[in-house]
């Protein structure tokens, strides 16, 4: 089975702040995929970045980074310099997919609110 | 512009009323889903559907029932059998290809906060 794990379950900070959203994830499958979703407050789920199993290079988009780790089973995401914009619901998933399926399941995290304060 | 469409965005059901919630993409995806999100518990999984004419139950199934007569749409309805249905609903919708590598991103309708008056 597989699990994501969110234990920040709220975070504020300062506009213009750095934060880091942390996201532990467990799956005995070898081959698995990881997702940053945003949920802004009018509640649709906007995709941020996929990653695979099989890619750990970190990569960073503008203001926002992922640290993925599979030593620790990690894909940390951080916001530089953050700003009220930012301010949402952010949810970590995981996905395996079905052997010669080509489709899958997602997993998600329980999510982390992040208020950003002006 | 393609995407998916959940309607209606707000809907209020009495005791014991069975009502539907509506998902339509034109994204030509193969696989579509149904999430119920409540404070605090993240997204659980209803009902997915790989294929036209085929569905399966997922964590949280008991007191739904789901249709998938053509690929665009995935309608959701929520019978009396769910006790307690107060929640934001979201649809989402991915291409599945072939092989374990043409895994792509899920897209999120708007959801339909369902709410028992």
């Amino acid at each position: 089975a597989q699990k994501v794990t969110q234990a920040q379950t709220e975070i504020s900070v300062v506009e213009k702040e750095d934060v880091t959203l942390d996201c532990v994830y467990e799956t005995r499958d070898t081959t698995y995929y990881l997702f940053w979703y945003k949920q802004p407050p009018s509640g649709e789920l906007v995709f941020l970045i996929r990653r695979n199993s099989f890619d750990e290079q970190n990569e960073i988009s503008g203001r926002y980074s992922w640290n993925f780790q599979k030593s620790t089973s990690s894909f940390n995401f951080t916001i530089t310099a953050s700003q009220v914009v930012d301010s949402a619901v952010y949810f970590c998933a995981l996905s395996v997919p079905y052997s010669g399926a080509g489709s899958y399941q997602l997993t998600f995290g329980k999510g982390t609110k992040l208020s950003v304060i002006p | 512009d393609g995407g998916i469409t959940q309607s209606p965005k707000y809907l209020f059901r009495k005791e014991g009323q069975n009502v539907t919630l509506s998902c339509e993409q034109n994204l030509n995806h193969d696989a579509m889903y149904w999430y119920r999100q409540d404070p605090g518990q993240g997204l659980r999984l209803i009902y997915y559907s790989q294929i036209v004419n085929d569905f399966q139950k997922g964590d949280i199934a008991e007191g739904y029932s789901v249709s998938r007569e053509k690929k665009e749409s995935f309608p959701l309805t929520v019978t009396s059998a769910q006790k307690n249905p107060t929640a934001f609903y979201l649809c989402a919708s991915v291409l599945a290809g072939t092989g374990v590598f043409s895994v792509t991103e899920a897209f999120f309708g708007q959801g339909t906060r369902l709410t028992v008056v």
